[in-house]
Protein backbone atom coordinates (compact mmCIF):
# COMPACT_ATOMS: atom_id res chain seq x y z
CA UNK A 1 0.00 0.00 0.00
CA UNK A 2 1.65 3.76 -1.10
CA UNK A 3 -0.89 4.99 1.09
CA UNK A 4 -2.03 8.51 0.53
CA UNK A 5 0.31 10.46 -2.38
CA UNK A 6 0.55 13.58 -3.72
CA UNK A 7 1.89 14.83 -7.22
CA UNK A 8 4.29 17.33 -7.30
CA UNK A 9 6.19 17.14 -3.88
CA UNK A 10 7.53 20.73 -5.38
CA UNK A 11 6.08 23.65 -7.92
CA UNK A 12 7.07 27.50 -8.73
CA UNK A 13 4.35 29.27 -10.22
CA UNK A 14 3.99 32.70 -11.74
CA UNK A 15 1.39 35.03 -10.82
CA UNK A 16 -1.76 34.50 -13.32
CA UNK A 17 -0.59 30.46 -14.02
CA UNK A 18 -2.90 27.39 -13.66
CA UNK A 19 -1.88 24.28 -12.12
CA UNK A 20 -3.80 20.80 -10.76
CA UNK A 21 -2.16 19.01 -7.62
CA UNK A 22 -3.06 15.52 -7.45
CA UNK A 23 -4.13 13.47 -4.47
CA UNK A 24 -4.29 9.58 -5.05
CA UNK A 25 -5.18 6.85 -2.36
CA UNK A 26 -5.73 3.28 -2.53
CA UNK A 27 -7.13 2.78 0.80
CA UNK A 28 -10.22 2.68 -0.57
CA UNK A 29 -10.99 5.79 1.96
CA UNK A 30 -14.56 7.48 1.28
CA UNK A 31 -13.37 10.88 2.49
CA UNK A 32 -10.78 13.22 1.28
CA UNK A 33 -9.53 16.49 2.21
CA UNK A 34 -7.27 19.26 1.16
CA UNK A 35 -5.68 21.79 3.92
CA UNK A 36 -2.90 24.52 3.45
CA UNK A 37 -0.33 25.21 6.06
CA UNK A 38 1.24 28.43 6.56
CA UNK A 39 3.31 29.52 9.01
CA UNK A 40 1.84 30.01 12.41
CA UNK A 41 -1.22 29.01 10.90
CA UNK A 42 -1.95 24.66 11.59
CA UNK A 43 -4.09 23.66 8.99
CA UNK A 44 -6.39 24.85 7.48
CA UNK A 45 -9.72 22.92 5.05
CA UNK A 46 -9.81 24.24 1.41
CA UNK A 47 -12.31 21.68 0.28
CA UNK A 48 -13.37 18.04 1.09
CA UNK A 49 -15.41 14.96 -0.17
CA UNK A 50 -17.40 12.44 1.05
CA UNK A 51 -17.96 10.36 -1.54
CA UNK A 52 -17.19 9.74 -5.38
CA UNK A 53 -18.59 12.76 -7.26
CA UNK A 54 -19.16 14.94 -4.32
CA UNK A 55 -17.17 17.91 -2.96
CA UNK A 56 -17.72 20.88 -0.36
CA UNK A 57 -16.44 23.90 0.71
CA UNK A 58 -13.85 24.13 3.73
CA UNK A 59 -12.91 26.93 5.39
CA UNK A 60 -10.78 28.34 3.13
CA UNK A 61 -11.96 27.79 -0.66
CA UNK A 62 -11.71 30.86 -2.46
CA UNK A 63 -9.43 30.51 -5.41
CA UNK A 64 -9.53 26.84 -5.58
CA UNK A 65 -11.70 24.45 -7.00
CA UNK A 66 -12.15 20.14 -7.00
CA UNK A 67 -12.99 17.20 -8.75
CA UNK A 68 -13.68 14.09 -7.35
CA UNK A 69 -14.34 11.98 -10.61
CA UNK A 70 -12.79 8.67 -9.00
CA UNK A 71 -13.00 7.39 -5.17
CA UNK A 72 -9.10 7.35 -5.77
CA UNK A 73 -8.37 10.25 -6.69
CA UNK A 74 -8.94 14.52 -5.56
CA UNK A 75 -7.84 16.87 -7.34
CA UNK A 76 -7.43 20.92 -6.61
CA UNK A 77 -7.22 23.36 -9.28
CA UNK A 78 -5.63 26.92 -8.95
CA UNK A 79 -6.97 28.69 -12.01
CA UNK A 80 -5.45 32.21 -11.79
CA UNK A 81 -2.63 31.66 -9.06
CA UNK A 82 -1.34 34.69 -6.63
CA UNK A 83 1.37 34.99 -4.31
CA UNK A 84 -1.20 34.69 -1.13
CA UNK A 85 -1.44 31.07 -2.50
CA UNK A 86 2.38 30.38 -1.70
CA UNK A 87 1.80 27.53 0.86
CA UNK A 88 2.68 23.53 1.61
CA UNK A 89 -0.69 21.67 0.72
CA UNK A 90 -1.44 18.37 2.37
CA UNK A 91 -4.19 15.88 1.32
CA UNK A 92 -5.45 13.70 3.71
CA UNK A 93 -8.01 10.45 3.12
CA UNK A 94 -10.34 8.99 6.02
CA UNK A 95 -12.37 5.57 6.00
CA UNK A 96 -15.65 6.51 7.91
CA UNK A 97 -19.01 5.64 6.29
CA UNK A 98 -20.87 8.72 7.97
CA UNK A 99 -20.92 8.87 11.74
CA UNK A 100 -17.26 9.42 13.28
CA UNK A 101 -15.79 6.62 16.11
CA UNK A 102 -12.82 6.65 17.56
CA UNK A 103 -11.13 4.71 15.77
CA UNK A 104 -11.14 7.13 12.70
CA UNK A 105 -8.07 8.38 11.40
CA UNK A 106 -7.16 11.53 8.70
CA UNK A 107 -4.50 9.76 6.84
CA UNK A 108 -1.72 12.36 5.42
CA UNK A 109 0.34 12.86 2.11
CA UNK A 110 3.88 13.68 2.17
CA UNK A 111 2.72 17.32 0.85
CA UNK A 112 3.06 19.73 -1.97
CA UNK A 113 5.41 23.02 -1.44
CA UNK A 114 3.90 25.89 -3.61
CA UNK A 115 5.53 29.03 -4.49
CA UNK A 116 3.45 31.69 -6.57
CA UNK A 117 5.88 34.44 -8.07
CA UNK B 1 -13.24 29.94 15.31
CA UNK B 2 -10.32 28.26 15.52
CA UNK B 3 -9.37 26.84 18.48
CA UNK B 4 -6.79 28.25 21.12
CA UNK B 5 -3.67 25.78 22.23
CA UNK B 6 -1.39 26.28 25.09
CA UNK B 7 1.19 27.04 25.16
CA UNK B 8 2.73 27.95 22.07
CA UNK B 9 6.05 26.27 22.88
CA UNK B 10 7.37 24.08 25.45
CA UNK B 11 11.02 22.85 25.96
CA UNK B 12 11.65 19.43 28.18
CA UNK B 13 14.09 17.25 29.19
CA UNK B 14 13.65 13.74 28.39
CA UNK B 15 11.87 12.06 31.16
CA UNK B 16 9.77 15.28 32.07
CA UNK B 17 6.18 15.64 31.55
CA UNK B 18 3.85 18.14 29.62
CA UNK B 19 0.75 19.03 29.09
CA UNK B 20 -0.87 20.79 26.03
CA UNK B 21 -4.13 22.08 26.11
CA UNK B 22 -6.93 22.78 23.06
CA UNK B 23 -9.82 25.10 24.05
CA UNK B 24 -12.74 25.76 21.89
CA UNK B 25 -15.35 28.55 21.90
CA UNK B 26 -17.77 26.57 20.09
CA UNK B 27 -19.89 22.86 21.27
CA UNK B 28 -17.81 20.05 20.37
CA UNK B 29 -18.25 16.58 19.22
CA UNK B 30 -14.39 15.44 18.95
CA UNK B 31 -10.95 16.38 19.41
CA UNK B 32 -8.66 15.12 17.23
CA UNK B 33 -4.49 14.97 18.29
CA UNK B 34 -1.56 15.12 15.78
CA UNK B 35 1.94 15.62 15.48
CA UNK B 36 4.03 16.54 13.29
CA UNK B 37 7.92 16.90 12.25
CA UNK B 38 9.69 19.19 10.24
CA UNK B 39 9.34 18.96 6.95
CA UNK B 40 6.71 16.15 7.47
CA UNK B 41 3.08 15.72 7.15
CA UNK B 42 1.20 15.40 10.38
CA UNK B 43 0.61 11.91 11.74
CA UNK B 44 -2.41 11.12 13.83
CA UNK B 45 -2.08 10.21 17.75
CA UNK B 46 -5.87 10.26 18.96
CA UNK B 47 -9.60 10.95 18.13
CA UNK B 48 -11.62 11.78 21.57
CA UNK B 49 -15.12 11.82 20.76
CA UNK B 50 -18.04 13.53 22.91
CA UNK B 51 -18.78 12.02 26.27
CA UNK B 52 -15.35 12.96 27.71
CA UNK B 53 -13.41 10.25 27.25
CA UNK B 54 -9.79 9.77 27.93
CA UNK B 55 -7.56 7.54 25.99
CA UNK B 56 -3.79 6.17 26.62
CA UNK B 57 -1.08 5.60 23.47
CA UNK B 58 2.12 4.89 24.86
CA UNK B 59 3.11 7.27 27.59
CA UNK B 60 0.56 9.59 26.03
CA UNK B 61 -3.04 10.16 27.02
CA UNK B 62 -5.73 12.47 26.23
CA UNK B 63 -8.88 13.67 27.89
CA UNK B 64 -11.70 15.77 26.64
CA UNK B 65 -14.20 17.95 28.75
CA UNK B 66 -17.26 18.65 26.69
CA UNK B 67 -19.07 21.06 29.04
CA UNK B 68 -15.56 23.35 29.18
CA UNK B 69 -15.17 22.21 25.08
CA UNK B 70 -11.60 21.94 26.30
CA UNK B 71 -8.94 18.88 25.30
CA UNK B 72 -5.86 18.59 27.21
CA UNK B 73 -2.80 16.26 25.77
CA UNK B 74 -0.61 14.59 28.19
CA UNK B 75 2.82 13.21 27.62
CA UNK B 76 4.58 11.70 30.60
CA UNK B 77 8.33 10.64 30.45
CA UNK B 78 8.84 12.55 26.88
CA UNK B 79 11.66 10.99 24.97
CA UNK B 80 13.29 12.10 22.06
CA UNK B 81 10.94 11.34 19.14
CA UNK B 82 8.26 13.49 20.93
CA UNK B 83 9.63 16.38 19.83
CA UNK B 84 7.67 18.13 16.79
CA UNK B 85 4.69 20.27 16.61
CA UNK B 86 1.01 19.32 18.31
CA UNK B 87 -2.25 20.09 16.82
CA UNK B 88 -5.43 19.71 17.65
CA UNK B 89 -8.43 19.53 15.49
CA UNK B 90 -12.05 20.15 16.64
CA UNK B 91 -14.87 19.23 15.09
CA UNK B 92 -19.07 20.88 16.32
CA UNK B 93 -20.42 17.33 14.42
CA UNK B 94 -20.51 13.86 13.99
CA UNK B 95 -20.48 13.38 10.46
CA UNK B 96 -18.73 16.48 7.92
CA UNK B 97 -15.39 16.07 8.74
CA UNK B 98 -14.44 19.47 8.51
CA UNK B 99 -11.69 20.02 11.09
CA UNK B 100 -10.42 22.98 12.74
CA UNK B 101 -7.22 23.39 13.72
CA UNK B 102 -5.56 24.94 16.31
CA UNK B 103 -2.14 26.83 15.63
CA UNK B 104 -0.12 24.37 16.98
CA UNK B 105 2.05 23.88 19.99
CA UNK B 106 5.81 23.46 19.47
CA UNK B 107 7.08 20.70 21.93
CA UNK B 108 11.28 20.48 21.81
CA UNK B 109 12.92 17.65 24.17
CA UNK B 110 16.73 17.99 24.79
CA UNK B 111 18.45 14.98 26.13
Amino acid sequence: NAGVTQTPKFRVLKTGQSMTLLCAQDMNHEYMYWYRQDPGMGLRLIHYSVGEGTTAKGEVPDGYNVSRLKKQNFLLGLESAAPSQTSVYFCASEERKFQLTSTDTQYFGPGTRLTVL
Amino acid sequence: QQPVQSPQAVILREGEDAVINCSSSKALYSVHWYRQKHGEAPVFLMILLKGGEQKGHDKISASFNEKKQQSSLYLTASQLSYSGTYFCGTDPTSNTGKLIFGQGTTLQVKP
